[in-house]
Protein backbone atom coordinates (compact mmCIF):
# COMPACT_ATOMS: atom_id res chain seq x y z
CA UNK A 1 0.00 0.00 0.00
CA UNK A 2 0.88 3.50 -0.70
CA UNK A 3 1.99 5.85 2.06
CA UNK A 4 2.96 9.99 1.92
CA UNK A 5 5.11 10.78 4.66
CA UNK A 6 5.73 14.59 5.92
CA UNK A 7 7.62 14.35 8.73
CA UNK A 8 7.48 18.58 9.86
CA UNK A 9 4.62 18.97 11.95
CA UNK A 10 5.16 22.86 11.81
CA UNK A 11 7.57 25.12 10.02
CA UNK A 12 8.27 28.91 10.03
CA UNK A 13 9.74 31.48 7.92
CA UNK A 14 10.08 34.95 8.00
CA UNK A 15 8.17 37.15 5.70
CA UNK A 16 9.34 37.57 2.10
CA UNK A 17 11.74 34.83 2.75
CA UNK A 18 11.67 30.71 1.30
CA UNK A 19 11.13 27.91 3.03
CA UNK A 20 10.68 24.38 1.81
CA UNK A 21 8.42 21.84 3.26
CA UNK A 22 9.16 17.80 2.91
CA UNK A 23 7.33 15.35 1.59
CA UNK A 24 8.28 11.12 1.05
CA UNK A 25 6.01 8.55 -0.28
CA UNK A 26 6.33 4.89 -0.63
CA UNK A 27 5.05 3.17 -3.81
CA UNK A 28 6.00 0.30 -5.60
CA UNK A 29 3.75 1.75 -8.56
CA UNK A 30 5.93 3.74 -11.37
CA UNK A 31 3.32 6.01 -13.18
CA UNK A 32 1.33 8.48 -10.33
CA UNK A 33 0.92 11.94 -9.18
CA UNK A 34 2.00 14.09 -6.82
CA UNK A 35 -0.09 17.15 -5.41
CA UNK A 36 -0.10 20.21 -2.66
CA UNK A 37 -2.69 21.11 -1.06
CA UNK A 38 -2.91 24.38 0.83
CA UNK A 39 -5.70 24.38 3.82
CA UNK A 40 -5.76 27.83 5.48
CA UNK A 41 -7.69 28.86 8.38
CA UNK A 42 -10.99 28.46 6.16
CA UNK A 43 -10.46 25.08 5.83
CA UNK A 44 -10.96 25.12 2.21
CA UNK A 45 -8.97 22.80 0.45
CA UNK A 46 -6.73 24.25 -2.20
CA UNK A 47 -4.93 22.68 -4.99
CA UNK A 48 -1.00 24.19 -5.34
CA UNK A 49 0.24 22.42 -7.58
CA UNK A 50 0.17 18.71 -9.08
CA UNK A 51 3.78 17.11 -10.62
CA UNK A 52 3.22 13.87 -12.78
CA UNK A 53 5.97 11.40 -12.12
CA UNK A 54 6.66 10.27 -15.82
CA UNK A 55 8.47 14.18 -15.81
CA UNK A 56 11.43 14.98 -15.40
CA UNK A 57 10.92 18.52 -15.19
CA UNK A 58 9.42 19.99 -11.77
CA UNK A 59 6.72 21.61 -11.63
CA UNK A 60 6.07 25.08 -10.92
CA UNK A 61 3.21 27.96 -9.65
CA UNK A 62 4.16 31.13 -9.47
CA UNK A 63 6.41 31.24 -6.10
CA UNK A 64 5.51 27.60 -5.59
CA UNK A 65 7.63 25.28 -7.00
CA UNK A 66 8.47 21.63 -6.31
CA UNK A 67 11.67 19.51 -6.34
CA UNK A 68 10.95 16.19 -6.98
CA UNK A 69 13.18 13.83 -7.02
CA UNK A 70 11.62 10.34 -7.99
CA UNK A 71 14.69 7.43 -6.83
CA UNK A 72 14.25 8.70 -3.55
CA UNK A 73 11.05 9.26 -3.11
CA UNK A 74 11.02 12.36 -2.11
CA UNK A 75 8.56 15.34 -3.25
CA UNK A 76 9.36 19.12 -1.42
CA UNK A 77 7.41 22.49 -2.25
CA UNK A 78 9.38 25.38 -1.76
CA UNK A 79 7.85 28.40 -1.19
CA UNK A 80 9.68 31.85 -2.59
CA UNK A 81 8.79 35.42 -1.39
CA UNK A 82 6.90 33.90 1.28
CA UNK A 83 3.61 35.99 2.20
CA UNK A 84 1.11 36.35 5.06
CA UNK A 85 -1.69 34.46 3.07
CA UNK A 86 0.61 31.25 2.86
CA UNK A 87 0.42 30.79 6.34
CA UNK A 88 -2.24 27.03 6.59
CA UNK A 89 -1.38 23.84 6.86
CA UNK A 90 0.24 22.15 3.40
CA UNK A 91 -0.70 18.58 2.40
CA UNK A 92 1.17 16.00 0.01
CA UNK A 93 -1.07 13.76 -1.55
CA UNK A 94 0.00 10.95 -3.82
CA UNK A 95 -2.60 9.13 -6.67
CA UNK A 96 -1.91 5.88 -8.37
CA UNK A 97 -2.53 6.82 -12.35
CA UNK A 98 -4.34 3.92 -12.95
CA UNK A 99 -7.78 4.80 -13.70
CA UNK A 100 -8.88 2.02 -11.43
CA UNK A 101 -7.05 3.72 -8.47
CA UNK A 102 -8.00 7.14 -7.77
CA UNK A 103 -7.97 7.74 -4.27
CA UNK A 104 -5.67 10.00 -2.76
CA UNK A 105 -3.64 9.52 -0.39
CA UNK A 106 -2.54 12.29 2.25
CA UNK A 107 0.60 12.76 4.94
CA UNK A 108 -0.69 13.93 8.17
CA UNK A 109 0.34 17.69 7.12
CA UNK A 110 2.53 20.84 8.02
CA UNK A 111 1.40 23.89 9.32
CA UNK A 112 3.64 26.67 7.87
CA UNK A 113 3.14 30.29 9.99
CA UNK A 114 4.88 33.34 8.17
CA UNK A 115 6.21 35.80 10.46
CA UNK A 116 6.02 39.16 9.91
CA UNK B 1 -17.57 29.42 -12.95
CA UNK B 2 -18.96 28.18 -9.76
CA UNK B 3 -16.22 25.39 -7.63
CA UNK B 4 -17.36 22.67 -5.35
CA UNK B 5 -20.27 23.75 -2.84
CA UNK B 6 -20.75 21.98 -0.15
CA UNK B 7 -23.57 22.61 3.02
CA UNK B 8 -23.83 23.75 5.77
CA UNK B 9 -20.89 24.59 6.62
CA UNK B 10 -21.59 23.55 10.11
CA UNK B 11 -23.08 21.07 11.42
CA UNK B 12 -24.13 20.42 15.15
CA UNK B 13 -25.95 17.05 16.33
CA UNK B 14 -26.54 15.28 19.38
CA UNK B 15 -25.68 11.50 19.78
CA UNK B 16 -27.92 9.65 18.25
CA UNK B 17 -29.50 11.86 15.52
CA UNK B 18 -29.22 11.76 11.57
CA UNK B 19 -26.44 14.19 9.91
CA UNK B 20 -26.95 14.80 6.21
CA UNK B 21 -24.08 16.51 4.39
CA UNK B 22 -24.74 18.09 0.86
CA UNK B 23 -22.12 18.29 -2.20
CA UNK B 24 -22.61 19.66 -5.33
CA UNK B 25 -19.78 19.10 -7.86
CA UNK B 26 -18.55 21.60 -10.19
CA UNK B 27 -20.15 22.45 -13.04
CA UNK B 28 -19.78 19.57 -15.86
CA UNK B 29 -17.77 17.13 -13.17
CA UNK B 30 -19.86 13.82 -12.50
CA UNK B 31 -17.94 12.34 -10.57
CA UNK B 32 -17.62 13.19 -6.73
CA UNK B 33 -15.48 11.66 -4.27
CA UNK B 34 -15.99 12.20 -0.10
CA UNK B 35 -13.10 12.40 2.01
CA UNK B 36 -12.77 12.06 6.03
CA UNK B 37 -10.73 14.28 7.94
CA UNK B 38 -10.41 13.99 11.85
CA UNK B 39 -8.16 16.53 14.03
CA UNK B 40 -4.66 16.94 13.53
CA UNK B 41 -4.83 14.12 10.54
CA UNK B 42 -4.92 13.96 6.55
CA UNK B 43 -7.78 13.28 4.65
CA UNK B 44 -8.99 9.53 4.63
CA UNK B 45 -11.12 8.49 1.79
CA UNK B 46 -14.65 7.20 2.09
CA UNK B 47 -16.26 7.17 -0.98
CA UNK B 48 -16.70 7.21 -4.83
CA UNK B 49 -19.88 8.04 -6.78
CA UNK B 50 -20.45 8.65 -10.09
CA UNK B 51 -24.28 9.87 -11.43
CA UNK B 52 -26.57 7.16 -10.05
CA UNK B 53 -23.87 4.91 -9.22
CA UNK B 54 -21.36 4.36 -6.04
CA UNK B 55 -18.30 2.93 -7.73
CA UNK B 56 -15.87 2.23 -4.42
CA UNK B 57 -17.19 2.59 -0.86
CA UNK B 58 -14.17 0.64 0.53
CA UNK B 59 -13.23 3.55 2.87
CA UNK B 60 -16.69 3.79 4.76
CA UNK B 61 -18.00 2.30 7.86
CA UNK B 62 -19.89 -0.74 7.11
CA UNK B 63 -22.53 0.45 8.72
CA UNK B 64 -24.60 3.91 9.60
CA UNK B 65 -22.62 5.86 7.00
CA UNK B 66 -24.02 5.87 3.68
CA UNK B 67 -23.66 7.91 0.48
CA UNK B 68 -25.83 8.78 -2.81
CA UNK B 69 -25.32 10.83 -6.37
CA UNK B 70 -28.37 10.96 -7.38
CA UNK B 71 -29.27 12.16 -11.52
CA UNK B 72 -30.88 15.33 -10.28
CA UNK B 73 -29.56 17.44 -7.56
CA UNK B 74 -26.58 17.00 -5.27
CA UNK B 75 -24.43 14.40 -3.69
CA UNK B 76 -25.68 13.23 -0.23
CA UNK B 77 -23.24 11.70 2.79
CA UNK B 78 -25.90 10.43 5.61
CA UNK B 79 -24.83 9.72 8.80
CA UNK B 80 -27.23 7.43 10.88
CA UNK B 81 -27.12 7.24 14.33
CA UNK B 82 -24.40 9.57 15.06
CA UNK B 83 -21.81 9.02 17.77
CA UNK B 84 -18.97 11.40 18.82
CA UNK B 85 -16.22 9.68 17.02
CA UNK B 86 -18.02 10.89 13.52
CA UNK B 87 -17.31 14.24 14.72
CA UNK B 88 -14.69 15.61 11.83
CA UNK B 89 -14.05 17.29 8.81
CA UNK B 90 -16.29 16.01 5.49
CA UNK B 91 -14.50 17.23 2.44
CA UNK B 92 -16.50 16.60 -0.51
CA UNK B 93 -14.22 16.61 -4.04
CA UNK B 94 -15.29 16.37 -7.86
CA UNK B 95 -13.73 15.92 -10.95
CA UNK B 96 -14.02 16.07 -14.58
CA UNK B 97 -13.47 12.65 -15.12
CA UNK B 98 -11.26 9.84 -14.04
CA UNK B 99 -7.79 8.78 -14.62
CA UNK B 100 -5.48 11.97 -14.92
CA UNK B 101 -8.37 14.40 -13.46
CA UNK B 102 -7.49 16.59 -10.60
CA UNK B 103 -10.02 16.44 -7.63
CA UNK B 104 -11.24 20.09 -6.73
CA UNK B 105 -12.56 20.67 -3.03
CA UNK B 106 -15.48 22.18 -1.57
CA UNK B 107 -15.01 23.88 1.55
CA UNK B 108 -15.67 20.86 3.72
CA UNK B 109 -18.51 20.29 6.64
CA UNK B 110 -17.40 20.36 10.00
CA UNK B 111 -19.36 17.60 11.91
CA UNK B 112 -19.67 18.57 15.88
CA UNK B 113 -21.84 15.39 17.73
CA UNK B 114 -22.25 16.73 21.28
Amino acid sequence: AQTVTQSQPEMSVQEAETVTLSCTYDTSESDYYLFWYKQPPSRQMILVIRQEAYKQQNATENRFSVNFQKAAKSFSLKISDSQLGDAAMYFCAYRSATNSNYQLIWGAGTKLIIKP
Amino acid sequence: NAGVMQNPRHLVRRRGQEARLRCSPMKGHSHVYWYRQLPEEGLKFMVYLQKENIIDESGMPKERFSAEFPKEGPSILRIQQVVRGDSAAYFCASSLGIGTDTQYFGPGTRLTVL
